[in-house]
């Protein structure tokens, strides 16, 4: 199906684990981006990407490592998890000159 | 650096009053401005945005926001809301970049609760 999709949707990983969460889409849309989102803070953008092999900080993005070595993947990668990096994390593209689409989202709890 | 306040965490209407929800941002050039819907344990979905031109702008699902460049406010509204509209509202402000395009920066977001 077309789209953007992430997975896993549900994570439950321990502190100090490495964990790898995927996002994926069909569009070949340029910009791609990371966020999460934490009660009272709304979304925060942790990574973005403007083209494969692109990649800058956002606004949170200490603890998270990204890449994009193909255009249609951006993965988000938590080196050594830490309990305040629970959240709900949400990756979106975008085309240029247009809006964003996210995806459903991945509710990551660290224990 | 641009920012974007919702002041009501929470706002509870009842099933077939009308809604506002307020949004104040700060950019120091035209801003691209969005209301963003989540339902619970769902994603994002645009509801409208505004780019340019006329400042009183149609979304989905009957929405509309008003963009008042002398008050810094996005607000949004519907004459009529429905139990269905329950859901987080978010209002995110873009600004140019050369790197990104449209970088967002979102609001706290708003609770909407409907009493039948």
């Amino acid at each position: 199906d077309a789209g953007i999709t992430q997975s896993p949707r549900y994570k439950i990983t321990e502190t100090g684990r490495q964990v790898t969460l995927m996002c994926h889409q069909t569009w070949s849309h340029s910009y791609m981006f990371w966020y999460r989102q934490d009660l009272g803070h709304g979304l925060r953008l942790i990574y973005y990407s403007a083209a494969a092999d692109i990649t800058d900080k956002g606004e949170v993005p200490d603890g998270y490592v990204v890449s994009r070595s193909k255009t249609e993947n951006f993965p988000l990668t938590l080196e050594s998890a830490t309990r305040s990096q629970t959240s709900v994390y949400f990756c979106a593209s975008r085309p240029q000159g247009s809006r964003e689409f996210f995806g459903p989202g991945t509710r990551l709890t660290v224990l | 650096a641009q920012s974007v306040t919702q002041p009501d965490i929470h706002i509870t209407v009842s099933e077939g009053a009308s809604l506002e929800l307020r949004c104040n941002y700060s950019y120091g050039a035209t801003p691209y401005l969005f209301w963003y819907v989540q339902s619970p344990g769902q994603g994002l979905q645009l509801l409208l945005k505004y780019f340019s031109g006329d400042t009183l702008v149609q979304g989905i699902k009957g929405f509309e926001a008003e963009f008042k460049r002398s008050q810094s406010s996005f607000n949004l509204r519907k004459p009529s809301v429905h139990w269905s509209d329950a859901a987080e509202y978010f209002c995110a402000v873009g600004a140019q970049d050369n790197n990104a395009g449209n970088m967002l920066t979102f609001g706290g977001g708003t609770r909407l609760m409907v009493k039948p």
